[in-house]
């Protein structure tokens, strides 16, 4: 079993749904990541936390420390935000290396 | 542009070549890491490096790998002796561990890698 672990591995929805992915993970950790990746590589940081929730336009992202879950949501969805996004932790190791989930494959149809 | 570069982008060589890929981090950032990236999977966690200190290796950097970050700005990865598995994305990323982006990973575009 992954230490992280992600779903849906894919998801297709129409332009201005709601989208939700979660992310699951094992280990202790000390942060929690939200990566988005678009076709050819590159990598963008949406989220960083350790608790609670934060909002950035129409993204949300939510922690439950004690379950061991994330969400990440997409008000408003829109064809721009198709892209991979990854969810990834810091263990509470004290190293900061990130340990990535494979990835949720989004596609807004418009 | 996060402000972290990669050269090259694109990387074809023939099995058994030598290559090396740089990483420029953000330049006040003085935390970079390695990862790798296969088709359809997440990155996975190679070094990293706090300023030249190189101070964690994974078990996935076998010895034909080796990287360096000599005066603490930019950073070197080199692969001996390639094999056709280590074609992969390359990804470099830096952060800060002070500042309002503390431990903020910010990456580069990353290096395509094609063995032959």
């Amino acid at each position: 079993k992954n230490e992280v672990e992600q779903s849906p591995q894919n998801l297709t929805a129409q332009e201005g749904e709601f989208i939700t992915i979660n992310c699951s993970y094992s280990v202790g950790i000390s942060a929690l990541h939200w990566l988005q990746q678009h076709p050819g590589g590159g990598i963008v940081s949406l989220f960083m936390l350790s608790s609670g929730k934060k909002k950035h336009g129409r993204l949300i992202a939510t922690i439950n420390i004690q379950e061991k879950h994330s969400s990440l949501h997409i008000t408003a969805s829109h064809p721009r935000d198709s892209a991979v996004y990854i969810c990834a932790v810091e263990s509470n190791f004290g190293n900061e290396k990130l340990t990535f989930g494979t990835g949720t494959r989004l596609t807004i149809i418009p | 542009d996060t402000g972290v570069s990669q050269d090259p982008r694109h990387k074809i060589t023939k099995r058994g070549q030598n290559v090396t890929f740089r990483c420029d981090p953000i330049s006040e950032h003085n935390r970079l890491y390695w990862y790798r990236q296969t088709l359809g999977q997440g990155p996975e966690f190679l070094t990293y490096f706090q300023n030249e200190a190189q101070l964690e290796k994974s078990r996935l950097l076998s010895d034909r790998f080796s990287a360096e970050r000599p005066k603490g700005s930019f950073s070197t990865l080199e692969i001996q002796r390639t094999e056709q598995g280590d074609s992969a994305m390359y990804l470099c990323a830096s952060s800060s561990i002070a500042g309002v982006s503390y431990n903020e990973q910010f990456f580069g575009p990353g290096t395509r890698l094609t063995v032959l």
